[in-house]
């Protein structure tokens, strides 16, 4: 089964610097990565995914993310970070296998960039 | 926003009671999947419809079932009602049932269970 995992709970970033928040997979094949961003009482809102092609994805507000293959990653990256970037960040897998949308979450992010 | 929407918006019901949680999804999207997101933690899968018929489903008991109608319309129901499923419950919704689609989601029902 697949499954994601955010190593880190907390990022904290300084407002223009960049920021990275790690996303790790685990599946078998090859697979469909996404993030989405949650703000407090909120739903998810997608940013970006990766199903095939160039290995680097640009999505909404700047965000982009890098797919690795040898290292199983899929880092969400922004140049220069904004405080509105605040929230909780999430990244997901699908296996492109099976009969079924089932999307694993990782635990999330918590992202705080200060002014 | 999505166009996916859901309500209530919060609700509160007792141990061993049943709930009903309503979505709407985006005008065309024939799939919708449902998911609880406890405080803290990441969404879990519970089930998905594909075009009225339920298309898989995440590790969670028979009392969550669900319903989907051919106006777009779908409901989550649990029976006896635990304190375990106080959580977050979304739904999302996908223009087909193919894996490689975004799945768009709504803001969510805050259910607690006293």
């Amino acid at each position: 089964a697949q499954s994601v995992a955010q190593p880190e709970d907390q990022v904290n970033v300084a407002e223009g610097n960049p920021l990275t928040v790690k996303c790790t997979y685990s599946v078998s094949g090859n697979p469909y990565l996404f993030w989405y961003v949650q703000y407090p009482n909120r739903g998810l809102q997608f940013l970006l995914k990766y199903i095939t092609g160039d290995n680097l994805v640009k999505g909404s507000y700047g965000f982009e993310a890098e797919f690795n293959k040898s290292q199983t990653s899929f880092h969400l990256k922004k140049p220069s970070a904004l405080v509105s970037d605040s929230a909780l960040y999430f990244c997901a897998v699908k296996s492109p296998r099976g009969n079924n949308n089932d999307m694993r979450f990782g635990a999330g992010t918590r992202l705080t960039v200060k002014p | 926003e999505t166009g996916v929407t859901q309500s209530p918006t919060h609700l509160i019901k007792t141990r061993g009671q049943q709930v009903t949680l309503r979505c709407s999804s985006q005008s065309g999207h024939n799939t919708v999947s449902w998911y609880q997101q406890a405080l803290g933690q990441g969404p879990q899968f519970i089930f998905q419809y594909y075009r009225e018929e339920e298309n898989g489903r995440g590790n969670f008991p028979p009392r969550f079932s669900g319903l989907q109608f051919p106006n777009y319309s779908s409901e989550l129901n649990v029976n006896a009602l635990e304190l375990d499923d106080s959580a977050l419950y979304l739904c999302a919704s996908t223009p087909t049932g193919r894996r490689a689609d975004t799945q768009y989601f709504g803001p969510g029902t805050r259910l607690t269970v006293l």
